[in-house]
């Protein structure tokens, strides 16, 4: 089936620096990513939708200069955290759907757990 | 895109079936029913999606009302392995924005 992955699986970085997680569809083309946070105990949250080419779309409450989207090709994703503090720890995970794909769901990968210190 | 209901937690014992609900009582007529399960730590992973007949896969069942408003997902022998958080989202068809709710934690015990 179709494959989503995601590099680092986890990074510890310190108050202030940027982190870069990047987002890769392995065996199909994805115009279309989508990015979501989680912590601890609680459910995904959708932050924005990647497309290729073009600027992301953010959800509400989202800050775009703060969780910079980069959609450069149709296999890769890129979600920046700039100037990272303690409370952008998080797990964040983005999807991606197979148009080719016969059932139309969406591919997630395995995350990447950013701790702030 | 219709939101959906869910209890917070199940227990199921190994070996039997786990009956997984949700209301989606708001749904409108061309919103799919999708279900995902996600593991400790790890992403989502699709489990088995339907519009209005019921569905069968390898993982699962889908069981749907006739008048759609809520719909059951059947894991017909719930091994350890399918202790997960399950979430039951509606979405339209063509659209792909994912919103979660907040999930049935399912607890399988030996």
């Amino acid at each position: 089936g179709a494959v989503v992955s995601q590099h680092p699986s986890r990074v510890i970085c310190k108050s202030g620096t940027s982190v870069k997680i990047e987002c890769r569809s392995l065996d199909f083309q994805a115009t279309t990513m989508f990015w979501y946070r989680q912590f601890p105990k609680q459910s995904l949250m959708l932050m924005a939708t990647s497309n290729e080419g073009s600027k992301a779309t953010y959800e509400q409450g989202v800050e775009k200069d703060k969780f910079l989207i980069n959609h450069a090709s149709l296999t890769l994703s890129t979600l920046t955290v700039t100037s990272a503090h303690p409370e952008d720890s998080s797990f964040y995970i983005c999807s991606a759907r197979d148009p080719g794909g016969l059932t139309g769901e969406l591919f997630f990968g395995e995350g990447s757990r950013l701790t702030v210190l | 895109d219709a939101k959906t209901t869910q209890p917070p937690s199940m227990d199921c014992a190994e070996g039997r079936a786990a009956n997984l609900p949700c209301n989606h009582s708001t749904i409108s007529g061309n919103e799919y029913v999708y279900w995902y399960r996600q593991i400790h730590s790890q992403g989502p992973q699709y489990i088995i999606h339907g519009l209005k007949n019921n569905e069968t896969n390898e993982m699962a069942s889908l069981i749907i009302t006739e008048d759609r408003k809520s719909s059951t997902l059947i894991l017909p022998h719930a091994t350890l392995r399918d202790t997960a958080v399950y979430y039951c989202i509606s979405l339209a068809s063509g659209t792909y924005k994912y919103i979660f709710g907040t999930g049935t934690r399912l607890k399988v015990l030996a």
